[in-house]
């Protein structure tokens, strides 16, 4: 079975600091993994995927996420915080055989500050 | 284009009665997906859709919730004797087939709350 399980339940930065929203995966077989995030009143947005091609994965709003198989670890990073991020983040997880619902983590909250 | 459209996007009803949420998934997406976020248990996935058939209803809580989807596009959610715990935002998604690594596109979503 494959759980995600996101570190930090709400993260602080201030506008123009980097980002760091931590994300641990658990799966047995070769996973896909997804970054969306929810804005309130809004559905999911996808940020990025990986699927089994690069490890490093560049999304839109200038979002990036690095694969570590060895760390069974899938963070997402941005080098400089925009008051617009300011939202809530999901890391996901889909098995890669069959129909395999996605399993959610439990979302980190992102805050950033003037 | 146009992405996935649900409506009702709020619906209040009281304790009870029966409601039925819909979902237009963005077209030529033959996968559906339905799931609930709800304070407490996160987002949970509730059924899928490949065509109009239903190979994982899994997800579903109970027998008050049914789901169908005709013509391969638009899919009913309904909830029959809402009780209190079904208050939650009912989310559809939908991606260009299930067994692959597509993304799922999501709506924005229905806004239930049972009084």
């Amino acid at each position: 079975a494959q759980s995600v399980t996101q570190l930090d339940s709400h993260v602080s930065v201030s506008e123009g600091t980097p980002v760091l929203l931590r994300c641990n995966y658990s799966s047995s077989y070769s996973p896909s993994l997804f970054w969306y995030v929810q804005h309130p009143n809004k559905g999911l947005q996808l940020l990025l995927k990986y699927t089994s091609a690069a490890t490093l994965v560049k999304g839109i709003n200038g979002f990036e996420a690095e694969f570590k198989k060895s760390e069974t670890s899938f963070h997402l990073t941005k080098p400089s915080a925009h008051m617009s991020d300011a939202a809530e983040y999901f890391c996901v997880v889909k098995g890669n055989t069959g129909f395999q619902k996605l399993v959610f983590g439990t979302g980190t909250r992102l805050l950033v500050s003037p | 284009g146009a992405g996935v459209s649900q409506s009702p996007s709020n619906k209040v009803t009281e304790k009870g009665k029966d409601v039925e949420l819909r979902c237009d998934p963005i077209s030529g997406h033959t996968a559906l997906y339905w799931y609930r976020q709800s304070l407490g248990q996160g987002l949970e996935f509730l059924i899928y859709f490949q065509g109009n058939s239903a190979p994982d209803k899994s997800g579903l809580p109970s027998d008050r919730f049914s789901a169908e989807r005709t013509g391969g596009s638009v899919s009913t959610l309904t909830i029959q004797r809402t009780q209190q715990e079904d208050s939650a935002v009912y989310l559809c998604a939908s991606s260009l087939a299930g067994q692959t690594n597509q993304p799922q596109h999501f709506g924005d979503g229905t806004r239930l709350s049972i009084l």
